[in-house]
């Protein structure tokens, strides 16, 4: 069983400041993709960044970077340079290449960017 | 521009109406494509997984008879809230996976949700 956890139900950070949002991951598949989606008020999923369990380098997309530590089962995101339009929820989630595009979600963080 | 059409986006009902809702891969073929469910401030709850041309593989403590789901095409999932009850307004969203890419080329692609409210 896969399970996803995020232990920061939400996070005030300040305009151009960087933002680490949390995530570990428990699961007993040898190979699995690790994802982040951004959920504004609105309701749609937004794609942020992948990173697959055999990746040796951290997953890098814009502003977004993954801190995929494997090791420790971890896979944190940063959000560099804050702008007021990421205040949103962001979700971890992890799919197992067996279930192909099935996701387990965490509970989520809820992110503010203040001026 | 989207990729996964949902629709209706909102729908609000009485109690004891079935609702659809449409999921469509727009320009790829999905084979595959889930539906999930969120209660406010909560997160994605998989409920079954939609199959095409088979019956779809629901989640442990999902009511198949109450979430109907067909898939008859390749671009086409549908959910029906069969005798919908104030408790199933929630948000319930689709994704759908492209058939020709890995897993770790490219996410599913989500639709952008259905907010049901029942009455």
């Amino acid at each position: 069983a896969q399970k996803i956890t995020q232990t920061q139900p939400g996070m005030f950070v300040q305009e151009k400041e960087a933002v680490t949002l949390d995530c570990t991951y428990d699961t007993s598949d040898q190979s699995y993709g690790l994802f982040w989606y951004k959920q504004p008020s609105s309701g749609e999923m937004i794609f942020l960044i992948y990173q697959g369990s055999y990746d040796e380098q951290n997953a890098t997309e814009g502003r977004y970077s993954l801190n995929f530590q494997k090791a420790r089962k971890s896979a944190n995101l940063v959000i560099s340079a804050s702008q007021l339009g990421d205040s949103a929820m962001y979700f971890c989630a992890m799919g197992g290449t067996d279930s192909w595009g099935k996701l387990q979600f965490g509970a989520g963080t809820q992110v503010v960017v203040t001026p | 521009g989207a990729v996964v059409s949902q629709h209706p986006s909102r729908v609000i009902c009485k109690s004891g109406t079935s609702v659809k809702i449409e999921c469509r891969s727009l320009d790829f073929q999905a084979t595959t494509m889930f539906w999930y469910r969120q209660f406010p401030k909560q997160s994605l709850m998989l409920m079954a997984t939609s199959n095409e041309g088979s019956k779809a593989t629901y989640e442990q403590g999902v009511e198949k008879d109450k979430f109907l789901i067909n898939h008859a095409s390749l671009t086409l999932s549908t959910l029906t809230v069969t005798s919908a009850h104030p408790e199933d307004s929630s948000f319930y969203i689709c994704s759908a996976r492209d058939a020709r890419k890995k897993l770790s080329n490219q996410p599913q692609h989500f639709g952008d949700g259905t907010r049901l409210s029942i009455l």
